[in-house]
């Protein structure tokens, strides 16, 4: 059974930094694309990024709303995705999904994590 | 405002069939990029519903199915049950944002 995991959202104040991971399980985690999607309570959801296997040189992308305060990385030993966020603001307050990409079609999102809630507030 | 075009809210009664309508452009949907849709409960993460346009994951029902024409892609729900109350996504790729592209979503009533 493919499982995703969040963990280490919470509280943070404006202008901090907050690592999420993203712990997989019952699938070959090395050879997945993950991408993080974010929900603002009430709004829709907002694709954040990605990264690729090592296979495809683990390649990054970002929504360019984020101008590079996001980060994605991943360790293939610990079958875990991480998200480092800096410059953390009021906006960025929402809840976190890690999803497990599928590369068929044109690409879309079929397992996702149950989340976990990030808020920006002093 | 999002880069797909969902109406906030639909409505219908038990039995009867209702669409949602996903309207993108000539970067994303209208490219030839495929289509899914999510459904969503509340407090709850986001489930494929529909992918590639037309397929349905196993263990979703058959009354729910997929088309895409031109700019435009549609969610279709027969037989409405009680239980298909949520929020449903539409969902692409952009290729002048290089980046995947969510609609607004719209929420589902059953009457």
């Amino acid at each position: 059974e493919v499982q995703l995991v969040e963990s280490g959202g919470g509280l943070v104040q404006p202008g901090g930094s907050l690592k999420l991971s993203c712990a997989a399980s019952g699938f070959i985690f090395s050879g997945s694309g993950i991408h993080w999607v974010r929900q603002a309570s009430g709004i829709g959801l907002e694709w954040v990024g990605r990264i690729r296997s090592r296979a495809n040189s683990y390649a990054t992308a970002y929504a360019a709303s984020l101008k590079g305060r996001f980060t994605i990385s991943r360790d293939d030993s610990k079958n875990t995705a991480y998200l480092q966020m800096n410059g953390l603001k009021t906006e960025d307050t929402a809840v976190y999904y890690c999803t497990r990409f599928n590369y068929d079609s044109t690409g879309y999102f079929d397992f996702w994590g149950q989340g976990t809630l990030v808020t920006v507030s002093s | 405002q999002s880069v797909l075009t969902q109406p906030p809210s639909v409505s219908g009664a038990p039995g009867q069939r209702v669409t949602i309508s996903c309207t993108g452009g000539s970067s994303n949907i209208g490219a030839r990029y495929d289509v899914h849709w999510y459904q969503q409960f509340p407090g709850t993460a986001p489930k494929l519903l529909i992918y590639g346009n037309t397929n349905r994951p196993s263990g979703v029902p058959d009354r729910f199915s997929g088309s895409k024409s031109g700019t435009s892609a549609s969610l279709a729900i027969t037989g409405l049950q009680a239980e298909d109350e949520a929020d449903y996504y539409c969902q692409s790729y952009d290729s002048s944002l290089t980046a995947w592209v969510f609609g607004g979503g719209t929420k589902l009533t059953v009457l």
